[in-house]
């Protein structure tokens, strides 16, 4: 079954304490992208990869670092979390066809608790 | 300005009633116009997608775009208790980034 998995799906931490978030697609896509989901602001975009070794900021970057070494996989790495980065968290992957609409698959969303 | 606005909603309909989605966007250079829909406590999925003015039929489902005034909107017919969910614009240009509306939440009751 083609799709975007992310884990874990729930996470309650402190703040301060270093964690990854991990996305993976069985797609073959070159785009993936993570978004957290906030009441009142929709979908912001966090980063982005256009493939392999290639990922940039979005629209709210930081305090979050990615990271792409393989295709499938786009890990989202909070290296000192606060409060303000409790959210819900979507991972997104699509085909990357110049010139043309791409459909994004989105993960499952992984909620973060960051006390 | 944001560059997607959409009525936030909440909507609350009876069954069977006729519900208008409503999005507007600012850069001329969108060109795709998407709507998605989210279920609760689940990922946003593609419902419809249209690049040019004018309408665009699904079943129940029908996408309207005017690009002159730069206005999208999404019209369900025959709303079911299965239709309630978040229902998110979204619009894009050539590149993969796809810019998002904040949603509109929709409940459906029989």
């Amino acid at each position: 079954e083609a799709q975007v998995t992310q884990n874990p799906r729930y996470l309650i931490t402190v703040t301060g304490k270093k964690l990854t978030v991990t996305c993976s697609q069985n797609m073959n896509h070159e785009y993936m992208s993570w978004y957290r989901q906030d009441p009142g602001l929709g979908l912001r975009q966090i980063y982005y990869s256009m493939n392999v070794e290639v990922t940039d900021k979005g629209d709210v970057p930081e305090g979050y670092k990615v990271s792409r070494k393989e295709k499938r996989n786009f890990p989202l790495i909070l290296e000192s979390p606060s409060p303000n980065q409790t959210s819900l968290y979507f991972c997104a992957s699509s085909v990357s066809l110049a010139g043309s609409y791409n459909e994004q698959f989105f993960g499952p969303g992984t909620r973060l608790t960051v006390l | 300005q944001k560059e997607v606005e959409q009525d936030p909603g909440p909507l609350s309909v009876p069954e069977g009633a006729i519900v208008s989605l409503n999005c507007t966007y600012s850069n001329s250079a969108f060109q795709y116009f998407m709507w998605y829909r989210q279920y609760s406590r689940k990922g946003p999925e593609l419902l419809m997608y249209t690049y040019s003015s004018g309408n665009k039929e699904d079943g129940r489902f029908t996408a309207q775009v005017d690009k002159s005034s730069k206005y999208i909107s999404l019209f369900i017919r025959d709303s079911q208790p299965s239709d309630s969910a978040t229902y998110l614009c979204a619009t894009g240009d050539n590149t993969d980034k796809l810019i998002f509306g904040t949603g509109t939440r929709l409940q459906v009751f029989p």
